[in-house]
């Protein structure tokens, strides 16, 4: 079984600095990782997603991951917000079977300040 | 055109009432997902249909039984309603589950909510 664990509930940020939403993982067997963002009252959106390959991941609105199998972690960062990045960042991990079910973490508010 | 469109978005009922929740799909994709997001914003998947049949259900209690007619609709009906049952309802699809680079894209979500 998969277990996604997101490090902090809570990001507060001033605008234009850079962030960092931590995620940790644990898996006997190998894992999709993906990053989802949620506006208020809105449904999920892909930001990026892991294979396989390049460890570092870039995705859309200038987010990018990187995937250390050595411990176990998907960490999202981006290098300057803005207010509107303001929303709930949901990490997730998929086996490579054939389920294709998403394992969710507990979510992160980043609350991005002016 | 959305790809995963679901309705009601908003929906307040009493308790005891039966409601469906209806899915559809525009992408071509063979796989879809009810999810469900409770009141602390946490997500677990709830079922999951591949081509009309029935591949995961997350020990949800029987008063849920989903239904697909094909494979682009996925509709999710629960009866006798309780207080419980007030979250956030997700629809979702991919294509065939275990694919290389299976994204799943998710509806814009049903807010249920049972008084």
């Amino acid at each position: 079984a998969q277990s996604v664990t997101q490090l902090d509930s809570q990001v507060p940020v001033f605008e234009e600095a850079p962030v960092e939403l931590r995620c940790n993982y644990s898996s006997s067997v190998s894992v999709y990782l993906f990053w989802y963002v949620q506006y208020p009252n809105q449904g999920l959106q892909l930001l990026l997603k892991y294979l396989s390959g390049s460890t570092l991941v870039k995705g859309i609105n200038g987010f990018e991951a990187e995937f250390n199998k050595s411990q176990t972690s998907f960490h999202l960062r981006k290098p300057s917000v803005h207010i509107s990045d303001t929303a709930e960042y949901f990490c997730a991990v998929s086996d490579t079977g054939n389920t294709g079910k998403l394992i969710f973490g507990q979510g992160t508010t980043l609350q991005v300040k002016p | 055109d959305t790809a995963v469109s679901q309705t009601p978005k908003y929906l307040v009922t009493q308790m005891g009432n039966d409601k469906s929740i209806k899915c559809e799909q525009n992408l071509g994709h063979d796989t879809m997902y009810w999810y469900k997001q409770d009141s602390k914003k946490f997500l677990k998947i709830m079922f999951s249909y591949n081509n009309k049949e029935l591949i995961i259900n997350e020990t949800v209690p029987n008063r849920f039984s989903p239904k697909s007619p094909d494979k682009a609709h996925l509709n999710l009906h629960i009866n006798s309603l309780e207080l419980g049952d007030s979250a956030v309802y997700f629809c979702a699809s991919s294509r065939r589950p275990g694919a290389t680079g299976n994204t799943i894209y998710f509806g814009e979500g049903s807010w249920l909510t049972v008084v």
